[in-house]
């Protein structure tokens, strides 16, 4: 069973218009991830929750947002999509502890038209 | 910013020879991990590496962690083709980043039949 879901697989959106990805983990991990990945390049950490408290990247446009609501749920909200956010975003939760993986989902491929 | 240098980026081989990817870096991780990633899917992690000179096998799979922690390698023996995918090192907590990622760029392994 999936123990982290990323909803929808795809996401096909209109330049300019508001676009959100949704995570859910039934880990009841602490910290929960979102990366964005294009086209044969490393994963990239746009931002994590350590429980509530949220960290950004430097290097993370203002165009990128989050949610947690609550453990199980971390929303990525793209305000203004351009077509260079056209990537899968993945995301990603773990418990604290260098012993410890992280579970990524299978990913959102966002389609910018 | 941390860097961790992957290579090779591109491997090409044929059903029962034998590889090595390696992944390096100026900075000291707290853990290493590796990943495999296929087409349209997340990474699924292979093994985490903690101790410097750390040495886990996973079937025909070799992880070695550098006695500095700072490089990795991951041996491969009589690949087969469903070894094919995106090979991913990752370290965590350098720099004091204790609950962040740092992906390598990532080597796309194609075993031939």
């Amino acid at each position: 069973d999936a123990m982290v879901i990323q909803n929808p697989r795809y996401q096909v959106t209109q330049f300019g218009k508001p676009v959100t990805l949704s995570c859910s983990q039934t880990l009841n991990h602490n910290v929960m991830y979102w990366y964005q990945q294009k086209s044969s390049q490393a994963p990239k950490l746009l931002f994590h929750y350590y429980d509530k408290d949220f960290n950004n990247e430097a290097d993370t446009p203002d165009n990128f947002q989050s949610r947690r609501p609550n453990t199980s749920f971390c929303f990525l909200d793209i305000r203004s999509p351009g077509l260079g956010d056209a990537a899968m975003y993945l995301c990603a939760t773990r418990l604290p502890g260098h012993s410890y993986g992280y579970t990524f989902g299978s990913g959102t491929r966002l389609t910018v038209v | 910013t941390q860097l961790l240098e992957q290579s090779p980026q591109f491997l090409s081989i044929q059903e029962g020879e034998n590889l090595t990817v390696y992944c390096n870096s100026s900075s000291v991780f707290s853990s290493l991990q590796w990943y495999r990633q296929e087409p349209g899917e997340g990474p699924v992690l292979l093994v985490t590496v903690v101790t410097g000179g750390e040495v886990k096998k996973l079937k025909r799979l070799t992880f070695q962690f550098g006695d500095a922690r700072k490089d990795s390698s991951l041996h491969i023996t009589a690949a087969q083709p469903g070894d094919t995918g995106l090979y991913l090192c990752a370290g965590e907590g350098g720099g004091g980043s204790n609950y962040k990622l740092t992906f390598g760029k990532g080597t796309l392994l194609t075993v031939n039949p």
